[in-house]
């Protein structure tokens, strides 16, 4: 009973260093999608999916890319790490359409710092 | 421009009493409302919702409530219980939107005081 699965949980980086998270859900979600939380200001979209080979920005896409080659899994990749994306990253995942009852499923989180 | 305010950054609330938590949107096109309960080191958790056609929707201790006229909603969580202490996030979806394009609030905190 997995759900969305997110690695690593926590990681450090240096300035100017490249790293992928990843996220992978067994629920066969066509939506996937990661968020950041920084202090003060929720959760903010990164990154959208909404099916395999299908993504698109949200609201804070800049210095990050996604790829969605599969159902399951959708990777985060900080290309150049800066400070400013010392942050936890949450990935979600919900099935397609917009109806009342469509519930989105959050991962546990991955704490990145940037020094 | 934040869309979705929780203008409460915290809240403290004895055992047994109610909990209000309150959210304020300003974007007309959204159509459904979610609150997720986080807790420490754990990702946010579907907690209840309601669409915009509703104005109260229950579910066990948890009610919420939407004016649409005065774009607010609330959640009552009665009565409160030391368990429920948490981050609890507003979320807001566009009725153009995706299932999965959510503009959360920043987050109330809840304590749960015995």
């Amino acid at each position: 009973n997995a759900g969305v699965t997110q690695t690593p949980k926590f990681q450090v980086l240096k300035t100017g260093q490249s790293m992928t998270l990843q996220c992978a859900q067994d629920m066969n979600h066509e939506y996937m999608s990661w968020y950041r939380q920084d202090p003060g200001m929720g959760l903010r979209l990164i990154h959208y999916s909404v099916g395999a080979g299908i993504t698109d920005q949200g609201e804070v896409p800049n210095g990050y890319n996604v790829s969605r080659s599969t159902t399951e899994d959708f990777p985060l990749r900080l290309l150049s790490a800066a400070p400013s994306q010392t942050s936890v990253y949450f990935c979600a995942s919900s099935y397609a359409g917009t109806g009342a009852g469509n519930t989105i499923y959050f991962g546990e989180g991955s704490w990145l710092t940037v020094v | 421009d934040q869309q979705v305010k929780q203008n409460s950054p915290s809240l403290s609330v004895q055992e047994g009493r109610i909990s209000i938590l309150n959210c304020d949107y300003t974007n007309s096109m959204f159509d459904y409302f979610l609150w997720y309960k986080k807790y420490p080191a754990e990702g946010p958790t579907f907690l209840i919702s309601i669409s915009s056609i509703k104005d109260k929707n229950e579910d066990g201790r948890f009610t919420v409530f939407l004016n649409k006229s005065a774009k607010h909603l609330s959640l009552h969580i009665v009565p409160s219980q030391p368990g429920d202490s948490a981050v609890y996030f507003c979320a807001a979806r566009a009725n153009t939107g995706t299932a999965s394009k959510l503009t959360f609030g920043t987050g109330t905190r809840l304590q749960v005081t015995l």
